[in-house]
């Protein structure tokens, strides 16, 4: 069955310093894989996906991630985080008729 | 309306009774999931609906669980003999399974469920 890890569950940075989250999965299948993020009191949305070509994936808000498949890796960055980046941060990987979602990071932005 | 419905958005109950919990899925949506959000435990899948299809049901943690899916559309999720341990934020998500490079969620604000 499909897993991801995702390490620093609790992650405090100032405003304009560089965010890295680190999401490893596991699964034997054709790999897609997907980080959603919850804003505070807010549903659980989209903010990037992977599915083939080009590993290095761009999302919503500034937000990238890379795929490697050598690392089974799949980290989320951003150069310079705002305030409103303040939210909870899943890794996901899809397989066997569902997403299995990391235990995800909490960031917390100080202005 | 314009999103994934769930209902209630709390419930407090006492242990040994059952609870039900509400969904609706998006229009349109064949797809619908069930997760469990536990403190610091991530997304737990429950179960998942497909059209027609027989749903996978591998995620339930117990028999105390279960969840049907009437007229493809709107879904219920019991737990019966509630236990503490039970207590979770439940979210509903669904997604329009035929556009196969689109596997995009879309969740609901869940029902905060606390067992005393």
């Amino acid at each position: 069955a499909q897993s991801v890890s995702q390490h620093n569950h609790h992650v405090i940075l100032s405003e304009a310093a560089s965010l890295e989250l680190g999401c490893n999965y596991s699964y034997g299948g054709t790999v897609n894989l997907f980080w959603y993020v919850q804003y505070p009191g807010q549903h659980l949305q989209l903010l990037l996906k992977y599915f083939s070509g080009d590993p290095l994936v761009k999302g919503i808000k500034g937000f990238e991630a890379e795929f490697i498949k050598s690392k089974f890796s799949f980290n989320l960055r951003k150069p310079s985080v705002q305030w409103s980046d303040t939210a909870e941060y899943f890794c996901a990987v899809k397989g066997n008729n569902r997403l299995a979602f990391g235990k995800g990071n909490q960031v917390v932005v100080i202005p | 309306g314009a999103g994934v419905s769930q209902s209630p958005s709390n419930k407090v109950t006492e242990k040994g009774k059952d609870v039900e919990l509400r969904c609706d899925p998006i229009s349109g949506h064949t797809a619908l999931y069930w997760y469990r959000q536990s403190l610091g435990q991530g997304l737990e899948f429950l179960i998942y609906f497909q059209g027609n299809s027989a749903p996978d049901k591998s995620g339930l943690p117990s028999d105390r669980f279960s969840a049907e899916r009437t007229g493809g559309s709107v879904s219920t999720l019991t737990i019966q003999r509630t236990q503490q341990e039970d207590s979770a934020v439940y979210l509903c998500a669904s997604s329009n399974a035929q556009l196969t490079t689109n596997e995009k969620l879309f969740f609901g604000s869940g029902t905060q469920l606390s067992v005393l």
